[in-house]
């Protein structure tokens, strides 16, 4: 098993630009997750998934939007980037309920200038 | 204030010593995890726990639901124990991370 996957490792956007950062794992997990990564901050849920077609936010929401059309899929999407948006963006998945183990992966790390 | 504070923040150990990672929460949760993220990024999950205390090799998390506090233990510290340990707290639908502790074991 691969595990959580996540493309691309490193990318520069301009303000402005949109893209999608992509996550999937093979573990049949049902729950999967976003979180954001600061410079001496703590990890913040962004979205996270129970299953397919099911997603709710989590606390840093905003500027970000998801998908689960697939058990193994989890794209986030940021449609206007914005320089408060740089950070490290880390996938996880949990097989149950949200108590249970998480599997990250191994991280996106965005710029935006 | 954050729900979640660790103590110390950072930490340098000569190998062999007996480490101790402490975490407070503020919130009601169900359960509190122990998170080991490497210097090149990765974060792997060590510990879940709801009560009690779990082992896994030389490392031993234990839990105290009414003190709210929580602690990860490494005996016989080694180098390649060099990371950051992150406590998250999780209750109801929202996740408490910690910032973290920086830990650094000297040959």
């Amino acid at each position: 098993n691969a595990g959580v996957t996540q493309t691309p490792k490193f990318r520069i956007l301009k303000i402005g630009q949109s893209m999608t950062l992509q996550c999937t794992q093979d573990m049949n997990h049902n729950y999967m997750y976003w979180y954001r990564q600061d410079p001496g901050m703590g990890l913040k849920l962004i979205y996270y998934s129970v299953g397919a077609g099911i997603t709710d936010k989590g606390e840093v929401p905003n500027g970000y939007n998801v998908s689960r059309s697939t058990t193994e899929d989890f794209p986030l999407r940021l449609e206007l980037a914005a320089p408060s948006q740089t950070s490290v963006y880390f996938c996880a998945s949990s097989y149950g309920n949200r108590i249970e183990t998480q599997y990250f992966g191994p991280g996106t790390r965005l710029l935006v200038l | 204030k954050n729900e979640v504070e660790q103590s110390p923040q950072n930490l340098t150990a000569q190998e062999g010593e007996f480490i101790t990672i402490n975490c407070s929460y503020s919130v009601g949760i169900s359960a509190l995890h122990w998170l080991q993220q490497h210097p090149g990024g990765g974060i792997v999950s060590l510990f879940m726990l709801s009560s009690g205390k779990k082992k896994h090799g030389r490392l031993i998390a234990t839990i105290n639901i009414q003190e709210k506090h929580s602690s990860l233990h490494i005996t016989a510290s080694h180098p390649r124990d060099s990371a950051v340990y992150i406590c998250a707290a999780m209750g109801g639908n929202q996740f408490y991370f910690g910032t973290g502790t920086s830990l650094t074991v000297i040959p």
